[in-house]
């Protein structure tokens, strides 16, 4: 079964500076996808970015970009210039590649809290 | 359009008692889930359906019910309501197809209380 890891329970970052959330994962799968969730005060889940695992390339938008090293089976995301609006719980999700029963399901990591200090 | 909706926000049940969690999405997609949210413990999802008619257990099924008798609905039961059950729930929806865009929307939640 796949397992996703977040081992930084909370973090904090400067405005305007870079942090760096990490995210573990497990499977023995070679095709999948893995995704960034934020999840402000307001409870709703919004996806910041996400990454095939066949694409060598590491997904970037706009401010968000992520280091996807798939031999090492890690994935962590990197905000820059981080703002209030930043602050938030990020959540690490694995979903297996169509073809499978497990089609749509996610699973996630235990979540990231992150602060933004003016 | 809506998206993905969910009734009640809030609920307080006290051990015992049954309810019934709504989630509909008006965006006519085939699979749907719901989730419960603990501290620490991330999103596990309990149920999902891949159409109308079909439904399966996700990681933490116990002690909850599902059925899927339309595309637009799946309500998340709970046969008899216990304090491990205090949690934070989310229904999600996505198309039932291939691709990373294929985006999950995630309903508001709802929390719930068991006394």
């Amino acid at each position: 079964a796949q397992t996703v890891t977040q081992s930084q329970p909370e973090m904090s970052v400067q405005e305007a500076e870079t942090v760096t959330l990490s995210c573990t994962y497990d499977t023995s799968e070679s095709d999948y996808y893995l995704f960034w969730y934020k999840q402000p005060p307001s409870r709703q889940m919004i996806l910041v970015i996400r990454q095939e695992a066949y694409k060598q390339q590491n997904a970037t938008e706009n401010r968000f970009s992520v280091n996807f090293q798939k031999a090492a089976k890690s994935f962590s995301l990197k905000i820059s210039d981080s703002q209030l609006g930043d602050a938030a719980m990020y959540f690490c999700a694995y979903r297996t590649h169509h073809g499978s029963s497990n089609t749509g399901k996610l699973i996630f990591g235990q979540g990231t809290t992150l602060q933004v200090k003016p | 359009n809506a998206g993905v909706t969910q009734t009640p926000k809030f609920q307080v049940l006290k051990t015992g008692q049954s309810m019934t969690l709504q989630c509909a999405q008006d965006m006519n997609h085939e699979y749907m889930s719901w989730y419960r949210q603990d501290p620490g413990m991330g999103l596990r999802l309990i149920h999902y359906s891949v159409g109308a008619g079909i439904t399966d257990q996700g990681e933490v099924p116990n002690g909850y019910n599902v059925s899927r008798s339309t595309t637009e609905d799946f309500p998340l039961r709970l046969l008899s309501a216990a304090p491990s059950q205090t949690s934070v729930y989310f229904c999600a929806s996505s198309p039932l197809s291939s691709g990373s865009k294929d985006e999950q929307f995630f309903g508001p939640g709802t929390r719930l209380t068991v006394l």
